[in-house]
């Protein structure tokens, strides 16, 4: 069974820059997240979907940052325009479902800032 | 709010040695229970988890022991290899904040042969 796969797994950008990552679930998996984790401290969800609506995004910073998953599979998270505090490796996440079945993590992109 | 505090790291062991790394947990109701292990280059992998009260989690050698009364759930090994040399997690997710995980700050394992 494929795991979940992210890309870009690195990016290099400047300040006030935009940038896109992507995230494909495992397969079947309704609940996707995605997690933001600044260098030494634990991952801090940022957004969960249930197929392709919005269940949480309470820690989203929502004026630089956005979040799509427009057919209930694959997501994009959108930062625009960057900052420096950004830097951080943003990961994602998928369950089969939201009863607390275990969450399954990608690889993750690393993210830093100039 | 739903928190979760482990010992700073790094924890320096060599191999065979006995592995503690201390875990306590602030939340409402009664929340799952996880260590997560993120070793170098990789992502994030479930190392094991208990969802109830007195329930153990346990894989790879490594164990836990859910505990409501001291609201703890401490990662423990009796014999540590190289192999176990990673940043490990431990983190809750509550029904009352939809399942959510809130993780700990982690803590590096290294062990030297």
């Amino acid at each position: 069974e494929a795991g979940v796969a992210q890309s870009p797994r690195y990016k290099i950008i400047e300040k006030r820059q935009s940038v896109a990552f992507w995230c494909n679930p495992i397969s079947g998996h309704a609940t996707l997240y995605w997690y933001q984790q600044i260098l030494g401290q634990g991952p801090k969800l940022l957004i969960q979907f249930q197929n392709n609506g919005v269940v949480d995004d309470s820690q989203l910073p929502k004026d630089r940052f956005s979040a799509e998953r427009l057919k209930g599979v694959d997501s994009t998270l959108k930062i625009q325009p960057a900052k420096l505090e950004d830097s951080a490796v943003y990961l994602c996440a998928s369950s089969l479902d939201r009863t607390g079945e275990t969450q399954y993590f990608g690889p993750g992109t690393r993210l830093l800032v100039l | 709010g739903d928190s979760v505090t482990q010992m700073e790291g790094p924890v320096t062991l060599s191999e065979e040695a006995f592995l503690t790394i201390n875990c306590t947990y602030t939340a409402t109701g009664y929340p799952s229970l996880f260590w997560y292990v993120q070793y170098p280059g990789e992502g994030l992998q479930l190392l094991l988890k208990a969802t109830k009260a007195d329930d153990k989690g346990s894989n790879k050698g490594f164990e836990a022991t859910y505990r409501k009364e001291t609201t703890s759930f401490h990662l423990e090994k009796g014999s540590v290899q190289v192999s176990d040399s990673a940043v490990y997690f431990c983190a809750l997710s509550s029904s009352n904040a939809g399942n959510m995980l809130t993780f700990g700050g982690g803590t590096r394992l290294m062990v030297k042969p």
